[in-house]
């Protein structure tokens, strides 16, 4: 059965820096990736959707990847604020089919 | 625009008791799902539903109901609740599938004892 995986290690960064989460998918490549941030005792918030056929979207700091030769998918925040530190899931999804999650990883951005 | 409301916020049960959560959308989503979220597990799709009167099984069905009797509602029962039941539940919503956002709300955290 398709798999989709996140590095469960929390991702320390200093701000400022450039924090970069990885997603991998096992199988066939999805039709999609969503990418979601998820605060501590709240329900996940979207914050960008890639299709297969496109390389990369670009949404204000945040940056998404879909390589579908590595089967992975890269979520970049630039010029990164401690007000960035939550866990980000990463989803995949076909036509018709409902939504993946992957585990998420928890960014955590120091002063 | 409430969003995506759950109710209750909190809830503590016995092993074998019963109760249901309510999950209600003003967005007039017609896809409405419930999830499960355990450590290091992510979300698992307990149950969805594609509109008024219809529901599916997801990848975790076992052990809950769930009925759509009205667009805006979709609720998840427990008929007898076991301590693997212990999770947060989140309810979301969608205009529709292949790519649309799901819109999540604040969640329940259900301990059974």
């Amino acid at each position: 059965s398709q798999k989709i995986e996140q590095n469960s290690e929390a991702l320390n960064i200093q701000e400022g820096k450039t924090a970069t989460l990885t997603c991998n998918y096992t199988n066939y490549s999805p039709a999609y990736l969503q990418w979601y941030r998820q605060d501590p005792g709240r329900g996940p918030v979207f914050l960008l959707l890639i299709r297969e056929n496109e390389k990369e979207k670009r949404k204000e700091r945040l940056k998404v990847t879909f390589d579908t030769t590595l089967k992975q998918s890269l979520f970049h925040i630039t010029a990164s604020q401690p007000a960035d530190s939550a866990t980000y899931l990463c989803a995949q999804g076909n036509a018709g089919n409902m939504l993946t999650f992957g585990g998420g990883t928890r960014l955590m951005v120091k002063p | 625009n409430a969003g995506v409301t759950q109710t209750p916020k909190f809830r503590v049960l016995k092993t074998g008791q019963s109760m249901t959560l309510l999950c209600a959308q003003d967005m007039n989503h017609e896809y409405m799902y419930w999830y499960r979220q355990d450590p290091g597990m992510g979300l698992r799709l307990i149950h969805y539903s594609v509109g008024e009167g219809t529901t599916a099984k997801g990848e975790v069905p076992d052990g809950y109901n769930v009925s759509r009797l009205k667009k805006q509602n979709f609720l998840l029962g427990l008929e007898s609740a076991a301590p693997s039941q212990t999770s947060v539940y989140f309810c979301a919503s969608s205009y529709g599938t292949s790519g649309y956002e799901q819109y999540f709300g604040p969640g329940t955290r259900l301990t059974v004892t």
